[in-house]
């Protein structure tokens, strides 16, 4: 099921430039969310929207930034980037049901990025 | 806070032989999930299982199970005889009632399936 898509697959930046990934859910879910993937790391999440407010930032830097203009899409601005940011991105959406934040989280295929 | 232990970092088997994937969960609230979730080379975390701390019967779903045990806060994966597309990234995740939309995975058990 392809319900959760994301763009690009790949990404390769530099420390300077400016970029956006991409995530769009085809599930009708209200709940969104970016997790960050390192090698020889757990998960870690990162932001969640629900209804298209935040309602959690895992202390992630300031140089991400979450964007949530409705309930299907989300965005992630990435901008002035260091190397050990290079990772895999996943995007993931769940039902959002208001006052439930026990949904299953259905994800995306990720974008693998790489910051030179 | 949930905490998730997945033991073992790697596993290899060869086609057709059962493999069993532990998972130990650690968690203060009353009610809790548990998830397992398949992660192949292609990236996307694909959803198996959920299930939830007041109900441990334990599931089947095709080659698939699941064995659930809160008394030793174990929530194991069995692959029966596992075939080279079983070969992934197998992760173990708890949800707590109390920790907001704050999903914890395991470190990640690699599964390799030989032909």
């Amino acid at each position: 099921e392809t319900g959760v898509t994301q763009t690009p697959r790949h990404l390769v930046m530099g420390m300077t430039n400016k970029k956006s990934l991409k995530c769009e859910q085809h599930l009708g879910h209200n709940a969104m969310y970016w997790y960050k993937q390192s090698a020889k790391k757990p998960l870690e999440l990162m932001f969640v929207y629900n209804f298209k407010e935040q309602t959690e930032n895992n202390s992630v830097p300031s140089r991400f930034s979450p964007e949530c203009p409705n309930s299907s899409h989300l965005f992630l601005h990435l901008h002035t980037l260091q190397p050990e940011d290079s990772a895999l991105y996943l995007c993931a959406s769940s039902q959002g049901r208001r006052g439930a934040r026990t949904d299953t989280q259905y994800f995306g295929p990720g974008t693998r990025l790489t910051v030179l | 806070a949930q905490k998730v232990t997945q033991a073992q970092t790697e596993i290899s088997v060869v086609e057709k032989e059962d493999v069993t994937l532990d998972c130990v969960y650690e968690t203060r609230d009353t009610t809790y999930y548990l998830f397992w979730y398949k992660q192949p080379p292609s990236g996307e975390l694909v959803f198996l299982i959920r299930r939830n701390s007041f109900d441990e019967q334990n599931e089947i779903s095709g080659r698939y199970s699941w064995n659930f045990q809160k008394s030793t806060s174990s929530f194991n994966f069995t692959i029966t005889a596992s075939q080279v597309v079983d070969s992934a990234v197998y992760f173990c995740a708890s949800l707590g009632e109390t920790s907001g939309s704050r999903l914890t995975f395991g470190e990640g058990t690699q599964l390799t399936v030989n032909p």
